[in-house]
């Protein structure tokens, strides 16, 4: 099991360039979470989704938008990146059964610059 | 709405001595309450959860409704303690998490 997966690693981005986050996971999971990670700001949620199909807002959702392409798979999208989406960006799966029950695993994380 | 509240984003002690994170939550319904750890250079993962009552790594944590808190706390901190600590908040059925700010914990030798 790999786990949960992010693409790229790093990136770094001129204002007002688009890039897509990818994000996957092979254990099956419903749930998914994209988060941000600012300094002195702990983590944001920025839009998850309960399940293949659905996708709600969470505290951050502006200039953002998320597509749960399947249930392995959910990309958060930039379309015009600003100065201050700067922050390493975080997804996670919620697990569902078991020991796993609600825990939440995450990727390695995305360190996004925007210059 | 919901909202976890972590008041030190920095909290140093000595190896050996008694540590304390601080939590507090507030939440209308029933929340499920997790401590969540993130070491230097890896992935955050969870240390414990309110439900299971049990010690991980020399770590505990009670679920206080009255005071609406979730503090964490190890008797004798390790240098290997040294991470940084985000309390969080799930809400049951709709799957919408919430977390602190963090605390970053320094163990000094």
């Amino acid at each position: 099991n790999a786990g949960v997966t992010q693409t790229p690693k790093f990136q770094v981005l001129k204002t007002g360039q688009s890039m897509t986050l990818q994000c996957a996971q092979d254990m099956n999971h419903n749930s998914m979470y994209w988060y941000r990670q600012d300094p002195g700001m702990g983590l944001r949620l920025i839009y998850y989704s309960a399940s293949e199909g659905t996708t709600d807002k969470g505290e951050v959702p502006n200039g953002y938008n998320v597509s749960r392409l399947n249930k392995r798979e959910f990309s958060l999208r930039l379309e015009s990146a600003a100065p201050s989406q700067t922050s390493v960006y975080f997804c996670a799966s919620l697990g569902s059964a078991g020991e796993a029950y609600n825990e939440q695993f995450f990727g390695p994380g995305t360190r996004l610059t925007v210059l | 709405a919901q909202r976890v509240t972590q008041p030190e984003k920095l909290l140093s002690v000595f190896k050996g001595a008694p540590v304390e994170l601080k939590c507090n939550y507030s939440y209308s319904g029933s929340p499920e309450l997790f401590w969540y750890v993130q070491y230097s250079r890896q992935r955050l993962q969870l240390l414990l959860r309110h439900i299971s009552r049990e010690s991980i790594k020399g770590f505990t944590a009670d679920l206080n409704k009255g005071e609406t808190s979730f503090h964490l706390k190890k008797p004798f901190a390790q240098e290997e303690d040294s991470a940084m600590y985000y309390c969080a908040l799930l809400k049951s059925g709709a799957g919408k998490s919430t977390f602190g700010d963090g605390t970053t914990l320094t163990v000094k030798p």
